[in-house]
């Protein structure tokens, strides 16, 4: 089984609007990254937080990391119509390699 | 800006062909990674590499292989095609020591195998 497995796996809401997605995982990790895909597209690299920070923002993002929980939220305020996507949270054990998650898919309409 | 460039959006070939998938980054990168996605599956890490001549096989390395000749070409080959490797293929890169760090991505090809 994966990794991290986000949830909801799928969200849609109304421009304006804030979405959140989550990502629970099952191992301590170095750092947890999050990406978006568009449809049919190649996955692009949003924001990455490390096991010792608790928030960090990036624009319109916001991540928060609780390693006591194994978790993260990705929250994306102020939605737009071109954050449509699929978006997935990929955890690190130790400096070993990338694990990503299912993804949740957001859709955001005008 | 990191550019990874894939061969092929799109490709179809019949079973039992052989399959060369090419990536090519421009950014120098140490690191670069074959993934298959597919629905509920997520990305799964076929295989990678982490300096010229070298590579390592992923979660699902089975009827696949790959080559790297040169530092920005990763290649990814299907030595006969099945019907069970169609499938979404991402090419990644990364650079530095750590295969953890922030992972570039191609736009993917979609093969299609009749």
């Amino acid at each position: 089984s994966q990794q991290g497995e986000e949830d909801p796996q799928a969200l849609s809401i109304q421009e304006g609007e804030n979405a959140t997605m989550n990502c629970s995982y099952k191992t301590s990790i170095n750092n947890l990254q999050w990406y978006r895909q568009n449809s049919g597209r190649g996955l692009v690299h949003l924001i990455l937080i490390r096991s010792n920070e608790r928030e960090k923002h990036s624009g319109r993002l916001r991540v928060t990391l609780d390693t006591s929980k194994k978790s993260s939220s990705l929250l994306i305020t102020a939605s737009r119509a071109a954050d449509t996507a699929s978006y997935f949270c990929a955890t690190v054990l130790n400096t070993d390699k990338l694990i990503f998650g299912t993804g949740t898919r957001l859709q955001v309409f005008p | 800006d990191v550019k990874v460039t894939q061969s092929s959006r799109y490709l179809v070939k019949r079973t039992g062909e052989k399959v060369f998938l090419e990536c090519v980054q421009d950014m120098d990168h140490e690191n670069m990674f074959w993934y298959r996605q597919d629905p509920g599956l997520g990305l799964r890490l076929i295989y990678f590499s982490y300096d010229v001549k070298m590579k390592e096989k992923g979660d699902i390395p089975e009827g696949y292989s790959v080559s790297r000749e040169k530092k920005e070409r990763f290649s990814l080959i299907l030595e006969s095609a099945s019907t069970n490797q169609t499938s979404m293929y991402l090419c990644a890169s990364s650079f530095g020591a750590q295969l953890s760090d922030t992972q570039y991505f191609g736009p993917g090809t979609r093969l299609t195998v009749l």
